[in-house]
Protein backbone atom coordinates (compact mmCIF):
# COMPACT_ATOMS: atom_id res chain seq x y z
CA UNK A 1 0.00 0.00 0.00
CA UNK A 2 2.12 3.15 -0.94
CA UNK A 3 -0.64 5.80 0.10
CA UNK A 4 -0.07 8.72 -1.19
CA UNK A 5 2.47 9.32 -4.52
CA UNK A 6 4.00 12.64 -5.18
CA UNK A 7 5.87 13.11 -8.57
CA UNK A 8 8.79 14.51 -8.87
CA UNK A 9 10.25 15.31 -5.53
CA UNK A 10 12.17 18.51 -6.57
CA UNK A 11 11.73 20.34 -9.50
CA UNK A 12 13.54 23.57 -10.84
CA UNK A 13 11.20 25.93 -13.35
CA UNK A 14 11.76 29.07 -15.11
CA UNK A 15 9.75 31.92 -14.24
CA UNK A 16 6.81 31.71 -16.93
CA UNK A 17 6.78 28.32 -17.55
CA UNK A 18 4.22 25.73 -16.84
CA UNK A 19 3.80 22.34 -15.24
CA UNK A 20 2.06 19.82 -13.48
CA UNK A 21 2.83 18.10 -9.92
CA UNK A 22 1.31 14.67 -9.86
CA UNK A 23 -0.70 13.36 -7.02
CA UNK A 24 -2.08 9.32 -6.53
CA UNK A 25 -3.65 7.59 -3.59
CA UNK A 26 -4.42 4.03 -3.97
CA UNK A 27 -6.68 4.09 -0.66
CA UNK A 28 -9.60 5.13 -2.25
CA UNK A 29 -10.05 8.05 -0.62
CA UNK A 30 -12.83 10.63 -1.99
CA UNK A 31 -11.01 13.58 -0.63
CA UNK A 32 -8.13 15.28 -1.92
CA UNK A 33 -5.87 18.10 -1.29
CA UNK A 34 -3.02 20.67 -2.07
CA UNK A 35 -1.62 23.00 0.13
CA UNK A 36 1.81 24.71 0.04
CA UNK A 37 4.76 25.63 2.38
CA UNK A 38 6.77 28.43 2.30
CA UNK A 39 9.80 28.38 4.84
CA UNK A 40 8.82 28.96 8.39
CA UNK A 41 5.31 28.67 8.15
CA UNK A 42 2.63 26.26 7.89
CA UNK A 43 0.77 24.84 5.32
CA UNK A 44 -1.65 26.67 3.07
CA UNK A 45 -4.94 25.31 1.65
CA UNK A 46 -4.42 25.66 -2.47
CA UNK A 47 -7.23 23.33 -3.65
CA UNK A 48 -9.33 20.65 -2.80
CA UNK A 49 -11.57 18.23 -4.59
CA UNK A 50 -14.57 15.84 -2.52
CA UNK A 51 -14.64 13.39 -5.17
CA UNK A 52 -14.39 12.83 -9.57
CA UNK A 53 -15.02 15.74 -11.07
CA UNK A 54 -15.60 18.16 -8.57
CA UNK A 55 -13.00 20.88 -7.42
CA UNK A 56 -13.07 23.91 -5.30
CA UNK A 57 -10.90 26.53 -4.23
CA UNK A 58 -9.29 26.70 -0.96
CA UNK A 59 -6.88 29.52 0.96
CA UNK A 60 -3.82 30.49 -2.06
CA UNK A 61 -5.72 29.29 -5.43
CA UNK A 62 -4.79 32.17 -7.97
CA UNK A 63 -2.07 30.77 -10.33
CA UNK A 64 -2.68 26.93 -9.86
CA UNK A 65 -4.94 24.90 -11.66
CA UNK A 66 -6.62 21.57 -10.75
CA UNK A 67 -8.75 18.54 -11.89
CA UNK A 68 -10.11 15.79 -10.23
CA UNK A 69 -11.11 12.89 -13.82
CA UNK A 70 -10.28 10.09 -11.45
CA UNK A 71 -10.78 8.91 -7.47
CA UNK A 72 -6.96 7.76 -7.92
CA UNK A 73 -5.23 11.16 -9.10
CA UNK A 74 -5.22 14.87 -8.29
CA UNK A 75 -2.44 16.65 -10.14
CA UNK A 76 -1.68 20.63 -9.64
CA UNK A 77 -1.47 22.62 -12.48
CA UNK A 78 1.27 26.28 -12.57
CA UNK A 79 -0.11 27.84 -15.65
CA UNK A 80 2.67 30.44 -15.97
CA UNK A 81 5.31 30.08 -12.66
CA UNK A 82 6.15 33.01 -10.61
CA UNK A 83 9.36 33.27 -8.12
CA UNK A 84 6.67 33.51 -5.17
CA UNK A 85 5.40 29.95 -6.08
CA UNK A 86 8.43 28.80 -4.88
CA UNK A 87 7.43 26.32 -2.00
CA UNK A 88 6.70 22.95 -0.81
CA UNK A 89 4.03 21.51 -2.24
CA UNK A 90 2.29 18.73 -0.01
CA UNK A 91 -0.73 16.85 -1.48
CA UNK A 92 -3.42 14.32 0.96
CA UNK A 93 -6.48 12.43 0.83
CA UNK A 94 -8.82 11.64 3.38
CA UNK A 95 -11.51 8.91 3.23
CA UNK A 96 -14.24 11.71 2.74
CA UNK A 97 -14.68 15.32 3.79
CA UNK A 98 -15.85 15.36 6.85
CA UNK A 99 -13.87 16.56 10.15
CA UNK A 100 -14.03 13.02 11.71
CA UNK A 101 -11.42 11.64 9.01
CA UNK A 102 -7.57 11.90 8.79
CA UNK A 103 -5.52 13.00 6.19
CA UNK A 104 -3.30 11.13 4.60
CA UNK A 105 0.18 13.33 3.46
CA UNK A 106 2.46 12.51 0.78
CA UNK A 107 6.15 13.59 0.98
CA UNK A 108 6.17 17.33 -0.91
CA UNK A 109 7.36 18.26 -3.89
CA UNK A 110 10.18 21.31 -3.83
CA UNK A 111 9.55 23.45 -6.52
CA UNK A 112 11.61 26.77 -6.97
CA UNK A 113 11.05 29.00 -9.97
CA UNK A 114 14.16 31.21 -11.06
CA UNK B 1 -13.55 26.71 10.80
CA UNK B 2 -12.05 27.77 13.99
CA UNK B 3 -8.51 28.55 14.41
CA UNK B 4 -6.11 27.83 17.07
CA UNK B 5 -3.17 29.73 18.92
CA UNK B 6 -0.46 27.29 19.97
CA UNK B 7 3.29 28.20 21.66
CA UNK B 8 5.85 29.27 19.34
CA UNK B 9 8.51 26.91 21.02
CA UNK B 10 8.83 24.50 24.05
CA UNK B 11 12.21 22.58 24.47
CA UNK B 12 11.56 19.26 26.67
CA UNK B 13 13.78 16.55 28.55
CA UNK B 14 14.06 13.23 27.28
CA UNK B 15 12.35 10.65 28.91
CA UNK B 16 10.10 13.89 30.27
CA UNK B 17 6.64 14.07 28.99
CA UNK B 18 5.91 16.62 26.40
CA UNK B 19 2.54 18.75 27.22
CA UNK B 20 2.03 20.59 24.32
CA UNK B 21 -0.86 23.63 24.96
CA UNK B 22 -3.44 24.50 22.14
CA UNK B 23 -6.36 27.09 22.58
CA UNK B 24 -9.33 27.03 20.59
CA UNK B 25 -11.65 29.15 21.67
CA UNK B 26 -14.00 29.74 18.82
CA UNK B 27 -14.22 25.84 18.15
CA UNK B 28 -18.13 24.76 17.11
CA UNK B 29 -19.78 22.09 18.51
CA UNK B 30 -19.25 19.63 15.43
CA UNK B 31 -15.40 20.67 14.99
CA UNK B 32 -12.87 18.44 15.79
CA UNK B 33 -9.51 18.93 17.45
CA UNK B 34 -6.32 17.63 14.89
CA UNK B 35 -2.94 17.20 15.94
CA UNK B 36 -0.23 16.78 13.19
CA UNK B 37 3.44 16.51 13.35
CA UNK B 38 6.37 17.58 11.08
CA UNK B 39 10.03 16.29 11.36
CA UNK B 40 12.04 18.47 9.20
CA UNK B 41 10.27 19.26 5.89
CA UNK B 42 8.18 15.75 5.82
CA UNK B 43 4.74 15.68 4.65
CA UNK B 44 2.51 16.19 7.87
CA UNK B 45 1.92 12.88 9.90
CA UNK B 46 -1.20 12.12 11.45
CA UNK B 47 -0.87 12.25 15.82
CA UNK B 48 -4.31 12.10 17.13
CA UNK B 49 -8.19 13.91 16.75
CA UNK B 50 -10.57 14.36 19.14
CA UNK B 51 -14.11 16.04 19.55
CA UNK B 52 -15.34 16.05 23.30
CA UNK B 53 -13.75 13.54 24.76
CA UNK B 54 -10.51 12.43 25.87
CA UNK B 55 -8.39 10.18 23.72
CA UNK B 56 -5.40 7.93 24.17
CA UNK B 57 -3.28 6.16 20.84
CA UNK B 58 0.35 4.25 20.67
CA UNK B 59 1.32 8.06 20.06
CA UNK B 60 0.11 10.50 22.80
CA UNK B 61 -2.47 11.32 24.67
CA UNK B 62 -4.88 14.45 23.79
CA UNK B 63 -7.15 15.95 27.05
CA UNK B 64 -9.56 18.31 25.56
CA UNK B 65 -11.11 20.89 28.26
CA UNK B 66 -15.19 20.78 29.15
CA UNK B 67 -15.49 24.00 27.41
CA UNK B 68 -13.71 22.69 24.61
CA UNK B 69 -11.65 25.82 23.94
CA UNK B 70 -8.23 24.14 24.70
CA UNK B 71 -6.96 21.26 24.50
CA UNK B 72 -2.82 19.58 25.47
CA UNK B 73 -1.02 16.97 23.36
CA UNK B 74 0.56 15.17 25.65
CA UNK B 75 3.93 12.70 24.47
CA UNK B 76 4.32 10.34 27.76
CA UNK B 77 8.28 9.36 26.97
CA UNK B 78 8.92 12.52 24.38
CA UNK B 79 12.59 11.01 22.90
CA UNK B 80 14.76 12.84 20.31
CA UNK B 81 13.16 11.46 17.67
CA UNK B 82 10.00 13.72 18.47
CA UNK B 83 11.62 16.61 18.05
CA UNK B 84 9.45 18.54 15.02
CA UNK B 85 7.02 21.09 14.47
CA UNK B 86 3.44 20.23 16.27
CA UNK B 87 -0.18 21.49 14.78
CA UNK B 88 -2.59 21.56 16.33
CA UNK B 89 -5.88 22.22 14.11
CA UNK B 90 -9.83 22.66 14.97
CA UNK B 91 -11.63 21.94 11.48
CA UNK B 92 -15.26 21.48 10.28
CA UNK B 93 -14.47 21.21 6.31
CA UNK B 94 -10.65 22.32 5.77
CA UNK B 95 -7.68 21.72 7.75
CA UNK B 96 -6.29 25.17 8.40
CA UNK B 97 -2.50 24.85 9.56
CA UNK B 98 -1.02 27.76 11.84
CA UNK B 99 2.28 27.98 13.16
CA UNK B 100 2.73 25.49 14.68
CA UNK B 101 4.78 24.43 18.24
CA UNK B 102 8.35 24.01 17.31
CA UNK B 103 9.46 20.95 20.15
CA UNK B 104 12.87 20.00 20.87
CA UNK B 105 13.94 17.20 22.92
CA UNK B 106 16.88 17.63 24.73
CA UNK B 107 19.23 14.92 25.82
Amino acid sequence: NAGVTQTPKFQVLKTGQSMTLQCAQDMNHEYMSWYRQDPGMGLRLIHYSVGAGITDQGEVPNGYNVSRSTTEDFPLRLLSAAPSQTSVYFCASSPQRWSNQPQHFGDGTRLSIL
Amino acid sequence: DAKTTQPTSMDCAEGRAANLPCNHSTISGNEYVYWYRQIHSQGPQYIIHGLKNNETNEMASLIITEDRKSSTLILPHATLRDTAVYYCISTGNQFYFGTGTSLTVIP
